[in-house]
């Protein structure tokens, strides 16, 4: 079974642009879940989405966007780029569904934003 | 307000020896947590997770201890292997089917050959 894959992989912008990020869960996976990895605040919580619908939400200003497809892809929008924004984000699916425990999540390779 | 920490950052061990990473939470919300592994330029990768009704599971060379009283867990790797050398997080989620994870800050791990 595929990974989750996550494009592109490196991405360079300026302040003020905005940014799109694709993430394609594993095969099956109806959860899926977007984190920042930044070196001073380690791994964060963005959000989270669930047959189409944004079920959690991270502490992130409303620059932070996402979506998810019928087909569970999932993108993540952020605009106004701001320096502080480079970072890598992380794409996780997981088996989840509405309402039970939570499951393991299957983390994709990233995409790493720099903003100049 | 860091409510999963892993106080070492660091830490080294010899080759066929125990590694022990630790990791405390302040949230008694908590009641699922699980330990990823992560190597440079790649996504963390799942190694093993414990449910708060239990104390222990064990897969393979990875052992989890869960203290709730304590607020603590453990990752127990015996043997170590070179390729254990990595970034370990450990993660934690509350109830009712979120799939929120709060992250630890990490611990690197390095096999001494």
């Amino acid at each position: 079974k595929a990974g989750v894959t996550q494009t592109p992989r490196y991405l360079i912008k300026t302040r003020g642009q905005q940014v799109t990020l694709s993430c394609s869960p594993i095969s099956g996976h109806r959860s899926v879940s977007w984190y920042q990895q930044t070196p001073g605040q380690g791994l964060q919580f963005l959000f989270e989405y669930f047959s189409e619908t944004q079920r959690n939400k991270g502490n992130f200003p409303g620059r932070f966007s996402g979506r998810q497809f019928s087909n569970s892809r999932s993108e993540m929008n952020v605009s106004t780029l701001e320096l502080g924004d480079s970072a890598l984000y992380l794409c996780a699916s997981s088996l989840a569904t509405s309402g039970n425990s939570p499951h393991e999540q299957y983390f994709g390779p990233g995409t790493r934003l720099t903003v100049t | 307000d860091q409510q999963v920490k892993q106080n070492s950052p660091s830490l080294s061990v010899q080759e066929g020896r125990i590694s022990i990473l630790n990791c405390d939470y302040t949230n008694s919300m908590f009641d699922y947590f699980l330990w990823y592994k992560k190597y440079p330029a790649e996504g963390p990768t799942f190694l093993i997770s414990i449910s708060s009704i239990k104390d222990k599971n064990e897969d393979g060379r990875f052992t989890v201890f869960l203290n709730k009283s304590a607020k603590h867990l453990s990752l127990h790797i015996v043997p170590s292997q070179p390729g254990d050398s990595a970034v370990y997080f450990c993660a934690a989620t509350v109830p009712l089917g979120n799939e929120k994870l709060t992250f630890g800050t990490g611990t690197r791990l390095t096999i001494i050959p």
